[in-house]
């Protein structure tokens, strides 16, 4: 069974503070993807990193997986208020392209003003 | 808006109750994903469709089921209703064929917030 583990699990910062969040699994994936969620609503996908070794940067966020392909992480540079939401990482499986992929639980991050 | 539609947006029902998701995935995209999201649970996969044809099955209960029409929109039906069934429902699509192998990502709807009495 495939799983995957997010820490830490709550993140509390002042606004401009950076901050690492990171996702690990004992599983190979054939592509990892980052999705933020606000309450009641539906996951939004921010990135998907598919090389081992890879690093994709959005703004003020970067990302990279792990050369195993086994981990990811997600920094977040001078976080801002409007960065709060729910982080959850995604791991897709190597059978198909369609294979169902396997969230891990969440990271929580509040930025405070 | 991300294109997935999901109706109704609210539910509340009572135990031993019957009631039907609604989901239609976003233009072109083929393949549909169910997923419950409860407090103490997490995001958990229920079941794949793709193209009309159910793809991958997770932990989804006995009570419930699920089909995707012609038309590729999708219905989850959640029947004999417990109180433990309260959660959000997702419906997620994809379409990507870019590279083979490689699943680039959902686009995910609002869900439906059931609340079971």
């Amino acid at each position: 069974t495939q799983l995957l583990e997010q820490s830490p699990q709550f993140l509390s910062i002042q606004e401009g503070e950076n901050l690492t969040v990171y996702c690990n699994s004992s599983s190979v994936f054939s592509s990892l993807q980052w999705y933020r969620q606000e309450p009641g609503e539906g996951p939004v996908l921010l990135v998907t990193v598919v090389t081992g070794g890879e690093v994709k940067k959005l703004k003020r966020l970067t990302f990279q997986f792990g050369d195993a392909r086994k981990d990811s992480s997600l920094h977040i540079t001078a976080a801002q208020p409007g960065d709060t939401g729910l982080y959850l990482c995604a791991g897709a499986g190597m059978k198909t392209s369609y294979d169902k992929v396997i969230f891990g639980p969440g990271t929580s991050l509040s930025v405070i003003p | 808006d991300s294109g997935v539609t999901q109706t109704p947006k609210h539910l509340i029902t009572a135990t031993g109750q019957r009631v039907t998701l609604r989901c239609s995935p976003r233009s072109g995209d083929l393949s549909v994903y169910w997923y419950q999201q409860s407090l103490d649970q997490g995001l958990q996969f229920l079941i794949q469709y793709y193209n009309g044809e159910e793809r991958a099955k997770g932990n989804i209960l006995e009570r419930f089921s699920a089909q995707q029409f012609p038309d590729l929109h999708s219905e989850l039906n959640l029947s004999s209703l417990e109180l433990g069934d309260s959660a959000l429902y997702f419906c997620a699509s994809s379409g990507s064929l870019d590279f083979p192998g490689v699943n680039y990502g959902y686009t995910f709807g609002s869900g439906t917030r059931l609340t079971v009495v």
